[in-house]
């Protein structure tokens, strides 16, 4: 079966620091993998899409790796803020839809 | 502005009553989309439309149904038929059906409980 496997413990790092995420799929073919924000009682937000032919992307402070040898996409987070605190989440193509991951809750203390 | 509004925030339902969902949105998009998300879990998919007056299952549509009469519009209802629905509920749209290459924009979810 699919499945999308993000790290289920929290992540408490320090401001300042960078913050790596870890989104590992298994039976996808994804031509396209997304990350996701989500804050505790609203909707996920958009972040950033990353095509199988694209190693790395960024955004301001934001880095996505997607590796589809290994199966995997690394989220960095640079010069990480207390206002990062989140749950991120990753999402892979299935069909028409979006599947999603469970999320990786970060906490980013002063 | 622009976006996708979900209504009520909080509901609540009481046994063997069908509840409805609402999600409307201003973004002249396409297709929508409804997901649950329960505590520690991630976002699972219940229906989806691509286009008005046609719309698919998703992994977990036994117990909801929906409609797409407008294309702003599509509303969820939880039927008496879905034995645990309390959960999360996110309405979803994108500009168009590819939904593995579009970005999926949400709004702020409903509240489901079951008094």
């Amino acid at each position: 079966s699919q499945k999308i496997e993000q790290n289920s413990e929290a992540l408490n790092i320090q401001e300042g620091k960078t913050a790596t995420l870890t989104c590992n799929y298994t039976n996808y073919s994804p031509a396209y993998l997304q990350w996701y924000r989500q804050d505790p009682g609203r909707g996920p937000v958009f972040l950033l899409l990353i095509r199988e032919n694209e190693k790395e992307k960024r955004k301001e402070r934001l880095k996505v790796t997607f590796d589809t040898t290994l199966k995997q996409s690394l989220f960095h987070i640079t010069a990480s803020q207390p206002a990062d605190s989140a749950t991120y989440l990753c999402a892979l193509g299935s069909g028409y839809a979006l599947n999603f991951g469970k999320g990786t809750s970060l906490l980013v203390t002063p | 502005d622009g976006g996708i509004t979900q209504s009520p925030k909080y509901l609540f339902r009481k046994e063997g009553q069908n509840v409805t969902l609402s999600c409307e949105q201003n973004l002249n998009h396409d297709a929508m989309y409804w997901y649950r998300q329960d505590p520690g879990q991630g976002l699972r998919l219940i229906y989806y439309s691509q286009i008005v007056n046609d719309f698919q299952k998703g992994d977990i549509a036994e117990g909801y149904s929906v409609s797409r009469e407008k294309k702003e519009s599509f509303p969820l209802t939880v039927t008496s038929a879905q034995k645990n629905p309390t959960a999360f509920y996110l309405c979803a749209s994108s500009t168009t059906p590819q939904g593995r290459r579009e970005k999926l924009f949400f709004g702020s979810g409903t509240q489901l409980s079951v008094l």
